[in-house]
Order: C-alpha cells, then structure tokens, then sequence
C-alpha cells in the first residue's frame, strides 16, 4: 500500500488566494483526519470524516475553513481566503484503529 | 476530555545510550500510539499499544492500562533517533489526543 497520499507537498501563495489541499486515505480506512502543525501550537486536530461522514469539526478554526469527503477515497480542506496566519504544514491521517500520517503539506501564505 | 502527558520534554544522549520516554494518561483508553517526528518532519508510526508490551528492533514499549501510563524504550540510541517523539490516545472513537512530545537529541 502507498500509505496517506496528501498533494501538494508544497505550496506557496499570496494572502486572500484560496487553497486546496489534497489527501488520498489508505485504502479500506474507514476514518480520516486533518491536523494542522505550527511551532507554537503544536499538532492540532481540525476536522475527522468516519464513513465519509464529518463527525468532528470544532478545530476548524473559522469559516474560511472547509472540509470535505465525496467518496471513501478523497478528501480535501479548503481555505478561503487564506492569511498569513495559516501558515503551518498541514497532516492527512487515516486509520481504522491504527492511525497513520501522511507526508503533510507544507503551506507558505505570503 | 482525556489528557495525555509526556516526559521529560528533551532529552539529550551520547551515541549508543539508553532511554526510557514517559506517557501518562488521565483516563482509561482503547487507543495508544507512539509516533516519531524525523527532523523531515514525516510522522512515523512505532506502536500501536492500548496494553502490553512489544518489540521493534532497538525499540519496545510497554503500556500498563490499569495505571494509565505508557513508556517507550529506545536502546543504544542512534543519531538517526533524534527527532520528537509523540505519544497519543483515545478513550472512544477515532480522535487521538496528542501528548506535547519528548524532543530527542543524540550527539554522535
């Protein structure tokens, strides 16, 4: 298996654009979770899909954020507008019990 | 909500030490995990140990539930072992709790 498939690995973009990260679950998981990571507040939870179905979204941080699942195969998080304050690599996980990462997205919002 | 706590919060070892890392929980828990942050950034998974103990190589843990807390052994450490080291748990459902992490260096 290829493991948590998230694009881009990078991206950089200007303040107001709007961004779309990408993330491809292992296949067969039936859970899927959106992390952000920054240097000052650490690992943090923004949303988990079980089924496909959004069951937790209160670390979503404000509207400009949303998530969504069509299919047991992709997700994406959107930001729209982005600020700078959003800055941070940005983790896809998947699991049924054992939870794995995949390789983040590393977000630069100039 | 549950609470997970790690120590201590950095450690610094010479090539070919010996290290005990420190989870506690603050509630009963169907989930635990150790992960490794390589200083890429990739999370990798160590464990998944809700009790017991196993082995990986120059690696084990053991996690006693009853007691709510979890220890990550790592043996004649490596500099490719430096990095931070998380510990996670859920008590129910799929959300894991991170602990703030144990940042390992170690010195060639």
């Amino acid at each position: 298996d290829a493991g948590v498939i998230q694009s881009p690995r990078h991206e950089v973009t200007e303040m107001g654009q709007e961004v779309t990260l990408r993330c491809k679950p292992i296949s067969g998981h039936n859970s899927l979770f959106w992390y952000r990571q920054t240097m000052m507040r650490g690992l943090e939870l923004l949303i988990y899909f079980n089924n496909n179905v959004p069951i937790d979204d209160s670390g979503m941080p404000e509207d400009r954020f949303s998530a969504k699942m069509p299919n047991a195969s992709f997700s994406t998080l959107k930001i729209q507008p982005s600020e700078p304050r959003d800055s941070a690599v940005y983790f896809c996980a998947s699991s049924n019990n054992e939870q794995f990462f995949g390789p983040g997205t590393r977000l630069t919002v100039l | 909500g549950i609470q997970v706590e790690q120590s201590p919060p950095d450690l610094i070892l010479q090539e070919g030490a010996n290290s005990t890392l420190r989870c506690n929980f603050s509630d009963s828990v169907n989930n635990l995990q150790w992960f490794h942050q390589n200083p890429w950034g990739q999370l990798i998974n160590l464990f998944y140990i809700p009790s017991g103990t196993k082995q990986n190589g120059r690696l084990s843990a053991t996690t006693v539930a009853t007691e709510r807390y979890s220890l990550l052994y790592i043996s004649s450490s490596q500099t490719t072992d430096s990095g931070v080291y998380f510990c996670a748990a859920t008590r129910g459902g799929g959300k894991l709790i991170f602990g703030q992490g144990t940042e390992l260096s170690v010195k060639p």
